[in-house]
């Protein structure tokens, strides 16, 4: 069966440090690949999609890039972290072709 | 562009009440719209689809393209409902992406 695995599931950084979070995928090939924020009081936003490997959309202006080195690997990253890059990240998958997307169990970042 | 509105931050309802999660969309295509669900400490999970017509745990939802509304319902709440619920959109796109709401935290009381 298909798996979504994120680390770290906390981290606490100072501003301005890197970041580096990952996103892996077992059980599935060339899956759609999507890094989400979940802010306190603004549901999920949508940050980028992969629809496979080296292929990154963006979806909003921001401090944060993804890549998709392999084809069940997602990475977020930040070369200088921002206060406002506090916040609940969340990694998905979902098949080509197919609307349901399956959910990591996130990663709870604190930038202090 | 599509957008997604739930216009309850939070509700609060008493156990074997009805209970409605308001979901308003808008969209110039025809959407496929989905409940998603996040129970405490646990993943956000696909609750139902408005192109299955299926009921999951009681709840069901129609699509309303008259009003762009797919509110979730359900006849009898019960405590184990409360979760945080969020109301998402997929358009027509390439990378099937989806437009969430802000979300609903429903909170059923004993």
């Amino acid at each position: 069966s298909q798996t979504i695995h994120q680390w770290p599931a906390t981290l606490v950084q100072p501003v301005g440090s890197p970041l580096s979070l990952e996103c892996t995928v077992e059980g599935t090939s060339n899956p759609n690949l999507y890094w989400y924020r979940q802010a306190a009081g603004r549901g999920l936003q949508l940050l980028f999609y992969s629809v496979g490997i080296g292929q990154i959309s963006s979806e909003v202006p921001q401090n944060l890039s993804a890549s998709r080195p392999q084809d069940r690997q997602f990475i977020l990253s930040s070369k200088k972290l921002l206060l406002s890059d506090s916040g609940f990240y969340l990694c998905a998958w979902g098949l080509a072709g197919s609307d349901t997307q399956y959910f990591g169990p996130g990663t709870r970042l604190t930038v202090l | 562009a599509q957008r997604v509105t739930q216009p309850e931050k939070l509700l609060s309802v008493f156990k074997g009440a009805p209970v409605e999660l308001k979901c308003n969309y808008s969209y110039s295509g025809s959407p496929e719209l989905f409940w998603y669900v996040q129970y405490s400490r646990q993943r956000l999970q696909l609750l139902l689809r408005h192109i299955s017509r299926e009921s999951i745990k009681g709840f069901t939802a129609d699509l309303n393209k008259g009003e762009t509304s797919f509110h979730l319902k359900k006849p009898f709440a019960q405590e184990e409902d409360s979760a945080m619920y969020y109301c998402a959109l997929s358009g027509n796109n390439a990378g099937n992406m989806l437009t969430f709401g802000g979300g609903t935290r429903l909170m059923v009381k004993p």
